[in-house]
């Protein structure tokens, strides 16, 4: 089934503690995303990514830190998490990134709480 | 700066109408257009994409665009509870690796 994955799907952790959301895609896509989601802010992107060892910042990447080692894989990385990272975090893939048909979907999300 | 504006809702029809749902958009080198429908606590889900001017059916869903008044719209026919859930606008630029997401139109039908 062609799906994007995230681990894990809730975490509550402490200030400080270095944590990672791994994002997974098999699809093939070559664009990978990251997005927070906060009440009345809406969906804001976080970093992406268009390829392999290719990365750029989204609207929101203070504190955030990405890797794209493999096409498949896309871990967000918070080396020191605050609580204002307490948010709802998805991870999404599409095939082309600057493509005009290109659609993107959307991993099942990762509720984080930072303490 | 790129805005992709929605109507906050929540918008309540009753069961069998037609829900209306707009979208408008700031710059007009936007070229690709999209509708998500996310339910409470879930991911958001493609429902529709559009692209050229006009109307696009896909069952109980229509998108319209309308690149010179820069507006985008979803309408949902015979309209149901399951139907219930925030709707999501996104707009992708021409040549851009990003998204830009409205903050949602919350729907809600009565039975």
């Amino acid at each position: 089934e062609a799906q994007v994955t995230q681990n894990p799907r809730y975490l509550i952790t402490v200030t400080g503690k270095k944590l990672t959301v791994t994002c997974s895609q098999n699809m093939n896509h070559e664009y990978m995303s990251w997005y927070r989601q906060d009440p009345g802010l809406g969906l804001r992107q976080i970093y992406y990514s268009m390829n392999v060892e290719v990365t750029d910042k989204g609207d929101v990447p203070e504190g955030y830190k990405v890797s794209r080692k493999e096409k498949r894989n896309f871990p967000l990385i918070l080396e020191s998490p605050s609580p204002n990272q307490t948010s709802l975090y998805f991870c999404a893939s599409s095939l082309r990134g600057q493509a005009k048909y290109n659609e993107q979907f959307f991993g099942p999300g990762t509720r984080l709480t930072v303490l | 700066q790129k805005e992709v504006e929605q109507n906050s809702g929540p918008l309540s029809v009753p069961e069998g109408a037609i829900a209306s749902l707009n979208c408008t958009y700031s710059d007009r080198g936007s070229q690709s257009f999209f509708w998500y429908r996310q339910y409470s606590g879930k991911s958001p889900e493609l429902i529709m994409s559009i692209y050229s001017n006009g109307d696009k059916e896909d069952g109980r869903f229509t998108a319209q665009l309308n690149k010179a008044s820069q507006y985008v719209s979803l309408l949902i026919r015979d309209s149901q509870p399951s139907d219930s859930a925030t709707y999501l606008c996104a707009v992708r630029l021409a040549g851009s690796y990003q998204l830009t997401f409205g903050k949602g139109t919350k729907l809600s039908v009565i039975p």
